[in-house]
C-alpha cells in the first residue's frame, strides 16, 4: 500500500523558514514524480511544487517561486519542501502527493494526510 | 495559467438523485483532467483520471465525460457516502490548477 506521511509543519513567524518532510513507502520511490499541494480556506487547493524522478527537474507555482525549494532523497524515500521568507498567505495544510513517471500528464494519487503550516506573528 | 471553473459551488440533493458537476478550462487541456472527492478532515481522494477513467475501487455510479475545455462529473443514484466536496484538476500544464470545488450536501 502506498503511504505518504508529512511532517515538519507548525507555527512560524513571517519572514522565517520551515522545512517540510514527506516519508514515502509502498512504491518504487525513485521512479515517480512527487508534488506538494496546499489547501487553505481562502485559496482552496493550490499546487505548490513538483519534482520529477531522476533529473531532478523542479517546477514551482509563481506564488512560491524563489522562496520555496522542493527536493528529494531517493536513497531514503523522502521528499522535502524548504520554505523561506514565509508570508501569511502561505498558511495552509500542505499535502505530499505522488504523481506519475513524468511531471506532466499524470494525476495526483495518493495524497498524504497533510501537515499544517501557520504563518503568524 | 489555465483557470478551472466549477459549477455549481453548492449542490443540494437527496439520496437516490442523479447530479452533475461541470468543470470548464480556460483553454484546451485535452483529456488531462482528474476529479477528486474530499470529506471533512480528510485528504482528497482520486475518483477519475484522464477525464473518464474510473479509479480502481470507485463505484460505477461515478462517471466522467469531456475533453478540450468542458467536463462533467455525474453521480447516479446518490448514496449517503457521496455527500462531500468535489474538485476537478487539470494536469496539462505546470500550474496543475484546481477548480474551486463543489460541495454536495443533503437536501
Amino acid at each position: 500500500e502506498v503511504q505518504l506521511v508529512e511532517s515538519g509543519g507548525g507555527l512560524v513567524q513571517p519572514g522565517k523558514s520551515l522545512r517540510l518532510s514527506c516519508s514515502a513507502s509502498g512504491f518504487n520511490f525513485e521512479d515517480f514524480a512527487l508534488h506538494w499541494v496546499r489547501q487553505s480556506p481562502g485559496r482552496g487547493l493550490e499546487w505548490v511544487a513538483g519534482i520529477d524522478a531522476t533529473s531532478p527537474t523542479a517546477v514551482y507555482a509563481d506564488s512560491v517561486k524563489g522562496r520555496f525549494t522542493i527536493s528529494r532523497d531517493n536513497a531514503k524515500n523522502f521528499l522535502f519542501l524548504q520554505m523561506s521568507d514565509l508570508r501569511s498567505e502561505d498558511t495552509a495544510l500542505y499535502y505530499c502527493v505522488k504523481g506519475g513517471f513524468q511531471l506532466l500528464f499524470h494525476w495526483f494519487d495518493p495524497w498524504g494526510q497533510g501537515t499544517p503550516v501557520t504563518v503568524s506573528s | 495559467d489555465i483557470q478551472m471553473t466549477q459549477s455549481p459551488s453548492t449542490l443540494s440533493a437527496s439520496v437516490g438523485d442523479r447530479v452533475t458537476i461541470t468543470c470548464r478550462a480556460s483553454e484546451s487541456i485535452n483529456i488531462w483532467l482528474a476529479w477528486y472527492q474530499q470529506k471533512p478532515g480528510k485528504a482528497p481522494k482520486l475518483l477519475i483520471y484522464r477525464a473518464s477513467n474510473l479509479e480502481g475501487g470507485v463505484p460505477s455510479r461515478f462517471r466522467g465525460v469531456g475533453s478540450g475545455t468542458e467536463f462533467t462529473l455525474t453521480i447516479s443514484g446518490l448514496q449517503p457516502d457521496d455527500f462531500a466536496t468535489y474538485y476537478c484538476q487539470q494536469y496539462n500544464s505546470y500550474s496543475y490548477s484546481f477548480g474551486q470545488g463543489t460541495k454536495l450536501e443533503l437536501k
